[in-house]
């Protein structure tokens, strides 16, 4: 256990349908992360937020939006993906220098 | 866009043998460069680190190096066992979680 915690652990939809991923770090942490990690492929970085603000975006497609209420938690607005979408995200977070600590992931499928 | 090169994707080495994981980062402003193990099926979890004011760092039967000038990292396992077989993933960021760039990841196997 991390403190660092995700729901769903796995989820099947289909591509019309809209899901949510939540994320919720009991570490203190002032920085959360989105990461994908698809097979054979680095972990990409998908979002970064800072003290509930989005610092990082790196080109992801609108229809994964996030969202950060507060510093403890992080959500993935999952809306008309495409099969190619299907992978592992994590959710990270971290102190504003320092290691990341990873959940445990949610197993995407999209049919 | 910056990136993380990691070699080999795939090792297989005998048990108590060493094993050795290569990466080059192109930042040249990356200061810290962890190492990530991940287990089959698990979350990947640090196992070292290294800031760019240190050129080695031993824990136990891991080792870390860096050559800042070349910019190359290396990750050195020593007397291995078969609980080391993993997926490990070095990266390199400015300065701890923030904009962490991964590399591919090596895939170890320790055969017993």
């Amino acid at each position: 256990e991390t403190g660092v915690t995700q729901t769903p652990r796995h989820l099947v939809m289909g591509m019309t349908n809209k899901k949510s991923l939540k994320c919720e770090q009991h570490l203190g942490h002032n920085a959360m992360y989105w990461y994908k990690q698809s097979a054979k492929k680095p972990l990409e970085l998908m979002f970064v937020y800072s003290l509930e603000e989005r610092v990082e975006n790196n080109s992801v497609p609108s229809r994964f939006s996030p969202e950060c209420p507060n510093s403890s938690h992080l959500f993935l607005h999952l809306h008309t993906l495409q099969p190619e979408d299907s992978a592992l995200y994590l959710c990270a977070s971290s102190p504003l220098e320092g290691e990341l600590f990873f959940g445990e992931g949610s197993r995407l499928t999209v049919l | 866009g910056e990136n993380v090169e990691q070699h080999p994707s795939t090792l297989s080495v005998q048990e108590g043998d060493s094993a050795v994981i290569k990466c080059t980062y192109s930042d040249s402003a990356s200061n810290y460069f962890p190492w990530y193990k991940q287990e089959l099926g698990k979350r990947p979890q640090l196992i070292i680190d290294i800031r760019s004011n240190v050129g080695e760092k031993k824990d136990q039967r891991i080792a870390v190096t860096l050559n800042k000038t070349a910019k190359h990292f290396s990750l050195h396992i020593t007397e291995t066992q078969p609980e080391d077989s993993a997926v490990y993933f070095c990266a390199a960021s400015r300065g701890g979680g923030f904009k962490t760039i991964f590399g591919a990841g090596t895939r170890l196997f320790v055969k017993a």
